[in-house]
């Protein structure tokens, strides 16, 4: 099946700090989506892209759809405490939803 | 904000038992799925549901699993002979479009095996 590599695993970084993660697949993906998941909680989407070369914003946040289809990138500027989370990337295949393994960011104060 | 919501929120039961998760789809989407997150691995595809069939399911939605919209607004996962590796949060979702677009998650039930 489909892999989506993510990277980094995880990060610690300081509150204000901008953070950036990107996730790579072997497979073209059309669309690429973004999610935060807190502990215990469901999977939160924060960004979704649909065009190669895609740059989309959401507040703090934002992401690229590569040009090969092949990868994203999300950014986080001015990190804070409630950024604190997994974020995955996950893409969509023909007919069901694949996620990256997920980073892992810790903010410190 | 309309949202996906699935009850119990926890569920424990006793190797063999059937349970019965379940789910209501934010009302204008007609594409509906559940998915697992075994504890700190990553959310695994399970199954999608669209016009009241099963549109795709993964190697793990085996002969134990299986899915229903009774009704109009609910949507179901019953595992009929629990195993303790089914141990997991399962997710909801739902999507307004097909698999390709924006699938918006419920907060999970989390099932507990013994």
């Amino acid at each position: 099946g489909q892999q989506l590599n993510q990277s980094p695993q995880s990060m610690f970084i300081q509150e204000g700090e901008d953070v950036s993660m990107n996730c790579t697949s072997s497979s073209i993906f059309n669309t690429w989506l973004w999610y935060k998941q807190d502990p215990g909680e469901g999977p939160v989407l924060l960004i979704a892209l649909y065009k190669a070369g895609e740059l989309t914003s959401n507040g703090r946040l934002t992401a690229q759809f590569g040009i090969t289809r092949k990868d994203s990138f999300l950014n986080i500027s001015a990190s804070i405490p409630s950024d604190v989370g997994i974020y995955f990337c996950a893409g969509p295949g023909a007919r069901q939803l694949t996620f990256g393994s997920g980073t892992q960011l810790t903010v410190l104060p | 904000e309309p949202e996906v919501t699935q009850t119990p929120s926890h569920q424990v039961t006793q190797m063999g038992q059937e349970v019965i998760l379940r789910c209501v789809p934010i009302s204008n989407h007609l594409y509906f799925y559940w998915y697992r997150q075994i504890l700190g691995q990553k959310v695994e595809f399970l199954v999608s549901f669209y016009n009241n069939e099963i549109s795709e399911k993964s190697e793990i939605f085996d002969d134990q699993f299986s899915v229903e919209r009774p009704d109009g607004s609910n949507f179901t996962l019953k595992i009929r002979s629990t195993k303790l590796e089914d141990s997991a949060m399962y997710f909801c979702a739902s999507s307004e479009q097909g698999p390709t677009y924006e699938q918006y998650f419920g907060p999970g039930t989390r099932l507990t095996v013994t």
